[in-house]
């Protein structure tokens, strides 16, 4: 089975820290995208990647990057964590074509204080 | 930009009943649709994906339908069980993207 590990299931924050995300696939997955869910808003795209270095913009990227060293492993970084980035984050992974399923890891609940 | 509905937003149903579950999209011009499920506080897990040119999907006792051209799925449960107590999401990946559009799903309860 596809197994996405986020790092962190549960994380406190201050406000202004820098935060990073981890996430890591086992199954060889080209494509890894960084969602953000939030009551009434569902679920939302951050960034994603379809190969190792490569990065795109998903629909709200202000405020993160991230970075793809190994095709296994997608990072998720808040340069300078603010309150509106209390959220839980979801990470998932597919192989190519992008039609095929999308596999989430378990999320993490991130609490900025 | 397409838009994904999914209504009702809570169902809730005693065991043993059969329920129907839908979602609505705004462009027909889509590659494929996946219903997920959720379960409170975790990631979600993929059920069905149905192909542009298919009409339907099952596993055991999960059916999905698409209707292209009507902007329409639906996924219908069938003698429903307490462990099917999760939140249900549909999401679409449209023709000329690479990424999904999630609906905001659909919280079943389904009572003993």
């Amino acid at each position: 089975d596809v197994k996405v590990t986020q790092s962190s299931r549960y994380l406190v924050k201050r406000t202004g820290e820098k935060v990073f995300l981890e996430c890591v696939q086992d199954m060889d997955h080209e494509n890894m995208f960084w969602y953000r869910q939030d009551p009434g808003l569902g679920l939302r795209l951050i960034y994603f990647s379809y190969d190792v270095k490569m990065k795109e913009k998903g629909d709200i990227p202000e405020g993160y990057s991230v970075s793809r060293e190994k095709k296994e492993r997608f990072s998720l970084i808040l340069e300078s964590a603010s309150t509106n980035q209390t959220s839980m984050y979801l990470c998932a992974s597919s192989s190519p074509p992008a039609e095929e399923k999308l596999f989430f890891g378990s999320g993490t609940q991130l609490s900025v204080l | 930009k397409q838009e994904v509905t999914q209504i009702p937003a809570a169902l809730s149903v005693p065991e043993g009943e059969n329920l129907v579950l839908n979602c609505s999209f705004t462009d027909s011009a889509i590659y494929n649709l996946q219903w997920f499920r959720q379960d409170p506080g975790k990631g979600l897990t993929s059920l069905l994906l149905i192909q542009s040119s298919q009409r339907e999907q099952t596993s055991g006792r999960l059916n999905a339908s698409l209707d292209k051209s009507s902007g329409r799925s639906t996924l219908y449960i069938a003698a429903s069980q307490p462990g099917d107590s999760a939140t249900y999401l549909c999401a679409v990946l449209n023709s000329g993207y690479s990424t999904l559009t999630f609906g905001k799903g659909t919280m079943l309860l389904v009572s003993p």
